[in-house]
């Protein structure tokens, strides 16, 4: 299995201010993935990192709101813009490697809004 | 409308018995389905996947069950740990493109009584 870090694991913000989150993984994989999960909510899928290209995001999800970037194969940051309390959430990054089916998670980082 | 449901929001075992976790699903491309357990404060963890090839995986104490014509999987844990306690998920995914990206029932928390 990969090995995912998250940065920050969690932060406190205010309104209107904007939250960069690193993930990194420890080897090369396919698919890089951001979720979301709300309080008392499932998993829901913001967007596919894609590398060298702009994201894929969902229906619900767009650029302006939440930029990301994956610079390489092992990296990338998720970006929660001109955040409001209802962005208030743990923001999960994941992967899948080549060759498997199995979708791997990170540590999640748990976002306050204030 | 939710593609894959878990009914049960939350599920109470003893120690040592077994744990029967449902999830019923309404897509019939899906064709790969996974389990995770997640604590809180930490990100999903995958437990067990399973095939629409198969009707069975089992892996130590975790066994996934799969019922392609009702359209329902389940997993079974025995013998339950009070570790066992945790939110758990099932997931389903289709076969390419945007359907490869996992959709998410919304959890059944077990707690395993000592």
């Amino acid at each position: 299995s990969a090995v995912i870090s998250q940065k920050p694991s969690r932060d406190i913000c205010q309104r209107g201010t904007s939250l960069t989150i690193q993930c990194q993984v420890d080897s090369q994989v396919t698919m890089m993935f951001w979720y979301r999960q709300q309080p008392g909510q499932s998993l829901t899928l913001i967007a596919t990192a894609n590398q060298g290209s702009e994201a894929t995001y969902e229906s619900g999800f767009v650029i302006d709101k939440f930029p990301i970037s994956r610079p390489n194969l092992t990296f990338s940051t998720l970006t929660v813009s001109n955040m409001s309390p209802e962005d208030s959430s743990i923001y999960l990054c994941s992967v899948v490697h080549q060759g498997t089916d199995t979708q791997y998670f990170g540590p999640g980082t748990r976002l306050t809004v204030l | 409308d939710q593609q894959v449901k878990q009914n049960s929001p939350s599920l109470s075992v003893q120690e040592g018995r077994i744990s029967i976790l449902n999830c019923d699903y309404t897509n019939s491309m899906f064709d790969y389905f996974l389990w995770y357990k997640k604590y809180p404060a930490e990100g999903p963890t995958f437990l067990i996947s399973i095939s629409s090839i198969k009707d069975k995986n089992e892996d130590g104490r975790f066994t996934v069950f799969l019922n392609k014509s009702a359209k329902h999987l389940s997993l079974h844990i025995v013998p339950s740990q009070p570790g066992d306690s945790a939110v758990y998920f099932c997931a389903a995914r289709g076969l390419s493109g945007s359907a490869r990206q996992l959709t998410f029932g919304s959890g059944t928390q077990l707690t395993v009584l000592p």
